[in-house]
């Protein structure tokens, strides 16, 4: 299986500010990589597909990069709303489809 | 624009069964293909299986192999995922969620989850 590793477990950004997540894969996913976000007591919600692609209705200052083994979600301008949990997703090779431990962006 | 609405929140006791609806509209069963993905309290994101759209079938992940059964009504656009034997540590919230039938990229559509609780 491929393990999917997230970092930092918690971010402390300023509303307004920059948040940088990391993710890493055991093995190359090409760019078959997944973000989701999820506020509390919310269902999470897919904001990027395939590293680098945002889902319909996703603002602008999601954004995504990366290929192969290492992924960062990028959040321009924190606002209120974006203060959540955030996990990655590899679907390159599955079953099992597989997640990170998530990142915990919080207000600083 | 796709809804799915799942059944309500359960009580079992350890070694029984619980089955749990995700009824879709806004598309049919047979334009999506619908993943289960459980969190328990305070965890994070476990993906239980769906249908694979290379392999053209349902996969599960090994964890839940000959415990979990995912079956779909398509005359009533509803999804299904049993799960048997149940233990304490199955106690979780359970996702139905969806993402493209002829390729996965990703789910993009959740339920609102089905809170199941096992104890005795």
């Amino acid at each position: 299986d491929i393990v999917m590793t997230q970092s930092p477990p918690t971010l402390s950004v300023s509303p307004g500010e920059r948040a940088t997540l990391s993710c890493r894969a055991s093995q190359s996913v090409s760019s078959n990589l997944a973000w989701y976000q999820q506020r509390p007591g919310q269902a999470p919600r897919l904001l990027i597909y395939d590293a680098s692609t945002r889902a319909t209705g996703i603002p602008a200052r999601f954004s995504g990069s990366g290929s192969g083994t290492d992924f960062t979600l990028t959040i321009s301008g924190l606002q209120s709303e974006d203060f959540a949990v955030y996990y990655c997703q590899q679907y390159h090779n599955w079953p099992p489809l597989t997640f990170g431990g998530g990142t915990k962006v919080e207000i600083k | 624009q796709v809804q799915l609405v799942q059944s309500g929140a359960e009580v079992k006791n350890p070694g029984a069964s619980v089955k749990v609806s995700c009824k879709v509209s806004g598309y049919t069963l047979t334009e999506l293909s619908i993943h289960w993905v459980r969190q328990a309290p305070g965890k994070g994101l476990e993906w239980m299986g769906g249908f694979h759209p290379e392999h053209a079938e349902r996969v599960y992940a090994q964890k839940f192999q000959g415990r979990v059964t995912m079956t779909e009504d398509t005359s009533t656009d509803t999804a299904y995922m049993e799960l048997s034997s149940l233990r304490s540590e199955d106690t979780a919230i359970y996702y139905c969620t969806a993402g493209r039938f002829l390729d996965f990229v990703g789910l993009n559509h959740w339920g609102q989850g089905t809170l199941l609780s096992v104890s005795s």
